[in-house]
């Protein structure tokens, strides 16, 4: 069974711009996660989608930030404009359900502006 | 205060010790997660845990639901072990079933 899939692997923008990351869960997992590990910090919750709807975005930082699960297969997303403490590395998880259910996680998006 | 406290940060250790990491923390739980990432690499799941003990290959995981406390052990370490181990919780009242991280121990294993 393929992974979880997120692209790019690595990005370097100048701040101010777009970056748009993607990620590709398992097939068939409903639950899909997005996280953030800042340097020199723990890894920290962004936000859960169950298919398409979101569950819970409370650890979006702002308004700068926008995530989208169109259909409720891939999920993407995207900051703008980028900020110098936006850098870190994005982890996306996915698993079959909620309750007592591993997660299965990405290699991990490694952003950097500049 | 996180809510999740790892120890040690870094441990460093000769080839075939005994290793242990320990984790604890502060909110009821339903499960708890053991992960490894590999520098560069991502983050794979060895353990999920709610009680007792469990074990694969020369790794093991305890959890002490009382006590709150965790820990991961590697028998005759290796240096493919060299990695960061992070603890994760779902807590029991968090919504839906996001992670908690601890910070991670940083492992080095020397030949």
């Amino acid at each position: 069974e393929a992974g979880v899939t997120q692209f790019p692997s690595h990005s370097v923008i100048e701040k101010g711009q777009t970056v748009t990351l993607r990620c590709d869960p398992i097939s068939g997992h409903d639950n899909l996660y997005w996280y953030r590990r800042v340097m020199g910090k723990e890894i920290k919750f962004l936000l859960h989608f169950v298919k398409e709807s979101k569950q819970d975005e409370s650890g979006m930082p702002n308004n700068r930030f926008l995530a989208e699960r169109t259909g409720g297969t891939y999920s993407t997303l995207k900051v703008q404009p980028a900020e110098l403490e936006d850098s870190g590395v994005y982890f996306c998880a996915s698993s079959q359900g909620t309750a007592d259910y591993g997660y299965t996680f990405g290699s991990g998006t490694r952003l950097t502006v500049v | 205060k996180n809510e999740v406290e790892q120890s040690p940060q870094n441990l460093t250790a000769q080839e075939g010790e005994f290793i242990t990491i320990n984790c604890s923390y502060s909110v009821g739980i339903s499960a708890l997660h053991w992960l490894q990432q590999h520098p560069g690499g991502g983050i794979v799941s060895l353990f999920m845990l709610s009680s007792g003990k469990k074990k694969h290959g020369r790794l093991i995981a305890t959890i002490n639901i009382q006590e709150k406390h965790s820990s991961l052990h590697i028998t005759a370490s290796h240096p493919r072990d060299s990695a960061v181990y992070i603890c994760a919780v779902r807590g029991r009242e968090t919504s839906g079933s996001r992670l908690t991280f601890g910070e991670g121990t940083q492992l080095t294993v020397n030949p």
